[in-house]
């Protein structure tokens, strides 16, 4: 059972600021890793997935991921108001295994 | 595309009673999931299916909880004798057929059981 720990609960920054959250997965060989986004009231959005070990950028968000340390960080440049909701990292095993899901990071992005 | 619609939104049973939900994923989706969130627990699984039949369902509570697709516009989640541990926001997400395809979340059914 693939387990997805993410780290820090909360973060709060400033409008304009970076915002990095953290994952660690238990699965040095799960195909990939993706970042939802969760906005109250709504389900879960797929953001961005990343298949290989080293960094990818989309926007405003980059993801890193390093297979060795079984670490994956996504990072937010310039963040805005509209970018508070909570974030969740989610792990899958196999291309078509289902996806594991941590426990969410609320980012809150002050004005 | 409506993406994936979840009914009812809002759902207040009373203990003991019987609750079913739905879900409609995408059409052309052959992979449905569903999930229940609290803030305690987060998003925890439940079940799936994929081109409708049965794949895994080791999150499901056995012994009240059931799932069915008898087609490939709709699933069903059944939860009998409901109890009030049972509230949390039910969610059902569809994917398509391709490796390493996301998830579409529906925005979920909210259950209160009082």
């Amino acid at each position: 059972q693939e387990k997805v720990q993410q780290s820090p609960e909360s973060l709060i920054v400033p409008e304009g600021a970076m915002s990095s959250l953290n994952c660690t997965f238990s699965n040095s060989a799960s195909q990939s890793i993706w970042w939802y986004q969760q906005h109250p009231g709504k389900g879960p959005e797929a953001l961005i997935s990343i298949f290989s070990n080293g960094n990818k950028k989309e926007g405003r968000l980059t993801v890193y991921l390093n297979r060795a340390s079984l670490h994956v960080s996504l990072h937010i440049r310039d963040s805005q108001p509209s970018d508070s909701a909570v974030y969740l990292c989610a792990a899958r095993g196999s291309a078509l295994g289902r996806l594991h899901f941590g426990a969410g990071t609320q980012l809150i992005v002050i004005p | 595309n409506a993406g994936v619609i979840q009914t009812p939104r809002h759902k207040v049973t009373g203990k003991g009673q019987e609750a079913t939900l739905w879900c409609e994923p995408i059409s052309g989706h052959s992979a449905v999931f569903w999930y229940r969130q609290t803030i305690v627990q987060g998003l925890e699984f439940l079940t799936y299916f994929r081109n409708q039949a049965p794949i895994d369902d080791s999150g499901m509570p056995k012994e009240r909880f059931s799932a069915q697709m008898p087609n490939q516009s709709h699933s069903t989640l059944k939860i009998q004798s409901t109890q009030p541990q049972d509230s949390a926001v039910y969610l059902c997400a569809s994917s398509s057929q391709g490796a390493n395809s996301d998830y579409t979340f529906g925005s979920g059914t909210r259950l209160l059981v009082i």
